[in-house]
């Protein structure tokens, strides 16, 4: 079975400052990782992936992310965020040949002015 | 173009009664599935489909049944709402189960 934990529900943060959202996953078989975005009463868009390859992955908006096979996290990073980046953002992971992807719990971004 | 549309965008019926929501993709993909979010933001799968063929039935009420009249297309009929329902509905789509997802605006359902 495959698990995300999203360790942070709220990370507030004040304009141009850096940022990192952690996730961690659990899985017995390889997995790919994402990272999407929900802004308010919006879907889901995607912000990055890693499926293989090179474990530092860049996004959109100056995201980027790193996976760590040894300790299962796929970071989300951005070195100075906008107030337009406060938003909810989800880890996934999918394993298999299913598609079915397991998100955690989201993380909610608050950028200040 | 909206590459994937679910329809109507906001849904506001009563108990008991029953319900559809429609999802089309314009993308040309093989695969489509239905999430459920619930009040605390979080999401669960539902269903997929690839290529008309159900590939995923998670545990779900046999209320609702998913209905792909082709791999365009990818609906959602509810019988007998309950109020545990009410929650907001994303369809989303991919190239191949091992593709990022594209997902639509959501449905979101209130039940009264």
């Amino acid at each position: 079975a495959q698990s995300v934990t999203q360790l942070d529900s709220q990370v507030p943060v004040f304009e141009e400052a850096p940022v990192e959202l952690r996730c961690n996953y659990s899985s017995s078989v390889s997995v790919y990782l994402f990272w999407y975005v929900q802004y308010p009463n919006q879907g889901l868009q995607l912000l990055l992936k890693y499926l293989s390859g090179s474990t530092l992955v860049k996004g959109i908006n100056g995201f980027e992310a790193e996976f760590n096979k040894s300790q299962t996290s796929f970071h989300l990073r951005k070195p100075s965020v906008h107030i337009s980046d406060t938003a909810e953002y989800f880890c996934a992971v999918s394993g298999g040949n299913t598609g079915k992807l397991i998100f955690g719990q989201g993380t909610t971004l608050q950028v200040k002015p | 173009d909206t590459a994937v549309s679910q329809t109507p965008k906001y849904l506001v019926t009563q108990m008991g009664n029953d319900k559809s929501i429609k999802c089309e993709q314009n993308l040309g993909h093989d695969t489509m599935y239905w999430y459920k979010q619930d009040s605390k933001k979080f999401l669960k799968i539902m269903f997929s489909y690839n290529n008309k063929e159900l590939i995923i039935n998670e545990t779900v009420p046999n209320r609702f049944s998913p209905k792909s009249p082709d791999k365009a297309h990818l609906n959602l009929h509810i019988n007998s709402l309950e109020l545990g329902d009410s929650a907001v509905y994303f369809c989303a789509s991919s190239q191949s189960q091992s593709q990022p997802q594209h997902f639509g605006d959501g449905t979101r359902l209130s039940i009264l």
